[in-house]
């Protein structure tokens, strides 16, 4: 098992320019989720999903966008990277009957907007 | 108030030494009390955790919860270098549908050699 993929690792972009955040999860989780790590702020809920087809806003969505086409891929979209939007992007998955919701993450996108 | 609260440090301890990490929370309700360790530039990863109040042991790590004063500790015995990492708590309650851990801002971890 790969686990939890994420593409890239690194980005630099600046204002104004759109991009996608790829999130791949071969264990067959339902619960699908993207984080933002800011210094001193801890992991930030962006938005999740509870199946395919099925996605809601988490604590801080706004300037992001989410699918869920199928149960293995989540991809995040940045509509128009802002310099605030710099942060480390950790995507997380996890079987929803899980009694204690362990949840598996990915490497990272480590993201600068200039 | 946030809903749990953690020193984010850094908290920086001799090789050997015996360390504990805290977090307070203010729901009554989470029922579930992990510990998830970051490696520097890695994804989280869980540590362990306990469900309800007591103690659990794995190791040289011990896990308490005291739901009374909604506090969580993770004690770490004879602490070695390769356990510098920051350490997230994040308790969660199952009657929660929409399956969201709430972080702890991540106490940072440093074992000097």
């Amino acid at each position: 098992n790969a686990g939890v993929t994420q593409t890239p690792k690194f980005q630099v972009l600046k204002t104004g320019q759109s991009m996608t955040l790829q999130c791949a999860q071969d264990m067959n989780h339902e619960y699908m989720s993207w984080y933002r790590q800011d210094p001193g702020m801890g992991l930030r809920l962006i938005h999740y999903s509870v199946g395919a087809g099925i996605t809601d806003q988490g604590e801080v969505p706004n300037g992001y966008n989410v699918s869920r086409s199928t149960t293995e891929d989540f991809p995040l979209r940045l509509l128009s990277a802002a310099p605030s939007q710099t942060s480390v992007y950790f995507c997380a998955s996890s079987l929803v009957e899980s009694s204690y919701n362990e949840q598996f993450f990915g490497p990272g996108t480590r993201l600068t907007v200039l | 108030q946030k809903e749990v609260e953690q020193d984010p440090g850094p908290l920086s301890v001799p090789e050997g030494a015996i360390v504990s990490l805290n977090c307070t929370y203010s729901n009554s309700a989470f029922q579930y009390f992990m510990w998830y360790r970051q490696y520097s530039r890695k994804g989280p990863e869980l540590l362990m955790y306990t469900y309800s109040s007591g103690n659990k042991e794995d190791g040289r790590f011990t896990a308490q919860v005291d739901k009374s004063s909604k506090y969580i500790s993770l004690f770490i015995r004879d602490s070695q270098p390769s356990d510098s990492a920051t350490y997230l708590c994040a308790p969660w309650g199952a009657m929660d549908s929409n399956y969201q851990l709430i972080w702890g801002a991540g106490t940072k971890l440093i074992i000097k050699p």
